[in-house]
């Protein structure tokens, strides 16, 4: 299985902050990574698919990088609405594993 | 809109079987794979199964294999999870979530969860 490993576990950063959360690979997954939102209580919702694709409706805010084991998400300026933990997923192959999860807080 | 609502959680024995299912509205269900996916409450998310479009195949983790099974009714927009031998430890939130792309893996539209509670 692929494991996927992600930093930090927690942030905490000012309205209008930019936020960086990483995601690592075990092995190469080209670019097979997705990033999901999820608010407490909530669903998670996909936020970037391939890597660097912003699904149709997410603020602009968001973006997404990398290729290969190493993959960034970035907010470029935090909201207060963005509190949410987000995962990393790979989808290069079965089973289709998440990294642990970044939760994001308002300072 | 696109709408995934599951139902058939709750409170089971170690040992004991339960089905959850998910009914789909909003999109052509029969044109899409479906996925299961689980939470332990306040830890991260676990792949458990997928299903193509038509039923015909599935896959599971390793974790669920032989106890758990997928299958689809496409004339009732409806995926469903057959779980058995449940074990404490499947103790989650079990999502279904529509995949974005013949099984792709990209989850685009998730359900709101059903808790399932395995405990004597």
């Amino acid at each position: 299985d692929i494991q996927m490993t992600q930093s930090p576990s927690s942030l905490s950063a000012s309205v209008g902050d930019r936020v960086t959360i990483t995601c690592q690979a075990s092995q190469d997954i080209y670019n097979y990574l997705n990033w999901y939102q999820q608010k407490p209580g909530k669903a998670p919702k996909l936020l970037i698919s391939d890597t660097s694709n912003l699904k149709r409706g997410v603020p602009s805010r968001f973006s997404g990088s990398g290729s290969g084991t190493d993959f960034t998400f970035t907010i470029s300026s935090l909201h207060p609405e963005d509190i949410a933990t987000y995962y990393c997923e790979q989808y290069d192959s079965l089973p289709f594993t998440f990294g642990p999860g970044t939760t994001v807080a308002i300072k | 809109e696109v709408q995934l609502v599951e139902s058939g959680g709750g409170l089971v024995q170690p040992g004991g079987s339960l089905r959850l299912s998910c009914a789909a509205s909003g999109f052509s269900f029969s044109s899409y794979w479906m996925h299961w996916v689980r939470q332990v409450p306040g830890k991260g998310l676990v792949w458990v199964s997928r299903i193509n479009s038509d039923g015909t195949s599935t896959s599971q983790a390793d974790a669920v294999k032989g106890r758990f099974t997928i299958s689809r009714d496409n004339a009732k927009n409806t995926v469903y999870l057959q779980m058995n031998s449940l074990r404490v430890e499947d103790t989650a939130v079990y999502y279904c979530a529509r995949d974005y792309q013949f099984g792709s893996g990209t989850f685009d539209n998730w359900g709101q969860g059903t808790l399932v509670t395995v405990s004597s």
